[in-house]
């Protein structure tokens, strides 16, 4: 059981160049979540689906596409990449309806754009 | 808006000693909370939650307190070892099933 899972680990682009972050998890949860982590501001909730063909925005969606391709996997598109989204980009993943808020978190992708 | 906030950026203890890392929270409607905690290079990870309906939980080594009358939480953490050394958040859920994250405290542990 890997939990959840990310790809890359690392990444750097140039301005205006386009990557797609890969985000899967293997513990049946119905929620996933994006969200980015840059120094002194906490956890910020980019995009989030509640379920398998459902997608909302979060609190900074600006720049950023997501999907849903299944009820494993909920990648993170950036179109063209900004040097203000350089940072840390981190899935979550839980199922509400047993009962609990707990989101369980993968290793993290550090992106950088120069 | 809703707002979950700890109260010290950093936090510096003697091995052995306890710890307490304290968070404040504004959305009353808040029915769950979680600590987590972050080590250096790795994503959140779960320690212990706590629904609004109680005010104390225990689990191995923490110890999790709620007052709902001043929309206070901290985390008490027993005979801190340096393991221990990481950056914890409080998070409180909102209605939309959200988790609302605070800013983390960073724990030191001295040898």
């Amino acid at each position: 059981n890997a939990g959840v899972t990310q790809t890359p680990k690392f990444q750097v682009l140039k301005t205006g160049q386009s990557m797609t972050l890969q985000c899967a998890q293997d513990m049946n949860h119905n929620s996933m979540y994006w969200y980015r982590q840059d120094p002194g501001m906490g956890l910020r909730l980019i995009y989030y689906s509640a379920s398998e063909g459902t997608t909302d925005k979060g609190e900074v969606p600006n720049g950023y596409n997501v999907s849903r391709l299944n009820k494993r996997e909920f990648s993170l598109r950036l179109e063209s990449a900004a040097p203000s989204q350089t940072s840390v980009y981190f899935c979550a993943s839980n199922s509400r309806d047993r009962g609990t808020d707990t989101q369980y978190f993968g290793p993290g992708t550090r992106l950088t754009v120069l | 808006g809703e707002s979950v906030g700890l109260h010290l950026p950093t936090l510096s203890v003697q091995e052995g000693d306890n710890s307490i890392i304290n968070c404040a929270y504004s959305n009353s409607a808040s029915d769950y909370f979680i600590w987590y905690k972050q080590e250096s290079g790795k994503g959140p990870q779960f320690i212990i939650d706590i629904r609004s309906n109680m005010d104390k939980r225990q689990g191995q080594r923490v110890t999790v307190l709620l007052n709902k009358t001043v929309k206070h939480l901290s985390l008490q953490i027993a005979a801190t070892q340096p393991g221990d050394s990481a950056v914890y958040f409080c998070a409180g859920n909102n209605q939309g099933g959200k988790l609302i994250f605070g800013q983390g405290t960073e724990l030191s542990v001295k040898p």
